[in-house]
């Protein structure tokens, strides 16, 4: 079945240092969608991707889709310790409904 | 405009016992999702849900485990004979279409199941 993995799986940095999580899928994805789970919290919706090599930017947080639509990255600069939270990748393959959610990133933010 | 509701929030029950989760799609979304989220893992697909039909239920244990969205009424899931495996944090998901869209999914903050 499809696989998705992240990572890192836990990152802890300093405030104001940057961030990146990698996404890889083992099949070719038809896009790629990105959500933030704070400690405690529920998953909330960030990004979608659909073209190959897409790039979507929201404010500090860059979203990229790879050429072969198998892997995407998320990147944070500058960050801040309202970043906190596991960052989930989340891809859906052809036609299928559902998503498959990737393995997650943890994030830390120390002052 | 009530998002995807939940509950309970936090439901004990002990070994043997039944679990049921309710879940309220968003207003105007038709299509319900069910993920298991085990402690510091990532979220697993479980099934996925219409107006009065199972589209895919892949992920869904054979055993035990149950789904529906009557026509009236909220999504339940429900886990018979829970056994301490079965502890979990239960989320559900709604989502107007499901159709590439733009449109990701609205989670409900989740069930939260111990079984002792």
């Amino acid at each position: 079945g499809q696989q998705v993995m992240q990572i890192p799986q836990y990152q802890h940095v300093q405030e104001g240092e940057d961030f990146t999580t990698y996404c890889n899928s083992s099949t070719t994805l038809s896009n790629i969608q990105w959500y933030k789970q704070r400690p405690g919290g529920h998953p909330v919706f960030l990004i979608q991707l659909v073209k190959s090599g897409e790039v979507k930017k929201q404010k500090r947080l860059t979203f990229q889709f790879g050429e072969a639509k198998k892997n995407s990255s998320l990147h944070i600069t500058a960050t801040q310790t309202t970043d906190v939270g596991t960052y989930f990748c989340a891809g859906r393959t052809g036609t299928a409904s559902k998503l498959t959610f990737g393995t997650g990133t943890r994030l830390q933010v120390t002052l | 405009n009530a998002g995807v509701m939940q509950n309970p929030r936090h439901l004990v029950r002990r070994r043997g016992q039944e679990a049921r989760l309710r879940c309220s799609p968003m207003k105007g979304h038709s299509h319900v999702y069910w993920y298991r989220q085990l402690p510091e893992e990532g979220l697993k697909f479980m099934v996925y849900l219409q107006k009065e039909n199972i589209i895919d239920e892949s992920g869904m244990p054979k055993e035990r485990f149950s789904a529906e969205f009557p026509k009236e009424g909220p999504s339940i899931l429900r886990i018979q004979q829970v056994v301490r495996g079965d502890s979990a944090a239960y989320f559900c998901a709604s989502s107007p279409t499901a159709l590439l869209s733009n449109y990701g999914y609205t989670f409900g903050s989740g069930t939260r199941l111990t079984v002792v």
